[in-house]
């Protein structure tokens, strides 16, 4: 089973950043939190991954709470293009999806 | 460009053929994954492999089985395809445990 809880949709405007929440409350001190993304007519994609403090890549920000029951992906401006399924993973060999979050970018 | 690929997009079989999906990585990866993938269900994971001849179930092995001869391939066996097989089934490979998995684009099978 999934252990994780996120909303089953967001909506966006174009250019705003996007804040998708997810909780984790049975996580463990060791475990990472990973997020992917599924693209329309694709197989999901690595989004980013951390443990404790503040993550920053290219793609996305992840912030983590200090007790590490939830933590919050960030797209700084969203586009067309990052209209995904989001998908927040406790750390699990192998990986366990859950439903996600499907979000929608307006323009 | 790292890669996993999958041999078909899209396959058509019918009811009782014996199903071949092949998945080959290039990046060297321990680890393969099959799942499949159904609307209102998400991803389900079918079988999967750490290692070379390795293999472990997953949540739904049931009517599949697989094969692991060489490190860079993994394939998904349908013994007897049912129409309850209709599905999308993605493979990734990962290095290290659950970080960074690698997915493919995708086989969508259609039974008939």
């Amino acid at each position: 089973d999934a252990k994780t809880t996120q909303p089953n949709s967001m909506e966006s405007n174009e250019e705003e950043p996007v804040h998708l929440p997810c909780n984790h409350s049975t996580i463990s001190g060791t475990d990472y939190i990973h997020w992917y993304r599924q693209l329309p007519s694709q197989g999901p994609e690595y989004v980013i991954h951390g443990l404790t403090s503040n993550v920053n890549n290219r793609m996305a920000s992840l912030a983590i709470a200090e007790d590490r029951k939830s933590s919050t992906l960030i797209l700084h401006r969203a586009t067309l293009r990052d209209a995904a399924v989001y998908y927040c993973i406790q750390e699990n060999t192998p990986l366990v999806f859950g439903k996600g979050t499907r979000l929608s970018v307006i323009a | 460009d790292v890669k996993v690929t999958q041999s078909s997009r899209y396959l058509v079989k019918r009811t009782g053929e014996k199903v071949f999906l092949e998945c080959v990585q290039d990046m060297d990866h321990e680890n393969m994954f099959w799942y499949r993938q159904d609307p209102g269900l998400g991803l389900r994971l079918i079988y999967f492999s750490y290692d070379v001849k390795m293999k472990e179930k997953g949540d739904i092995p049931e009517g599949y089985s697989v094969s692991r001869e060489k490190k860079e391939r993994f394939s998904l066996i349908l013994e007897s395809a049912s129409t309850n097989q209709t599905s999308m089934y993605l493979c990734a490979s990962s290095l290290l445990g659950a970080r960074g998995y690698t997915f493919g684009s995708g086989t969508r099978l259609t039974v008939v």
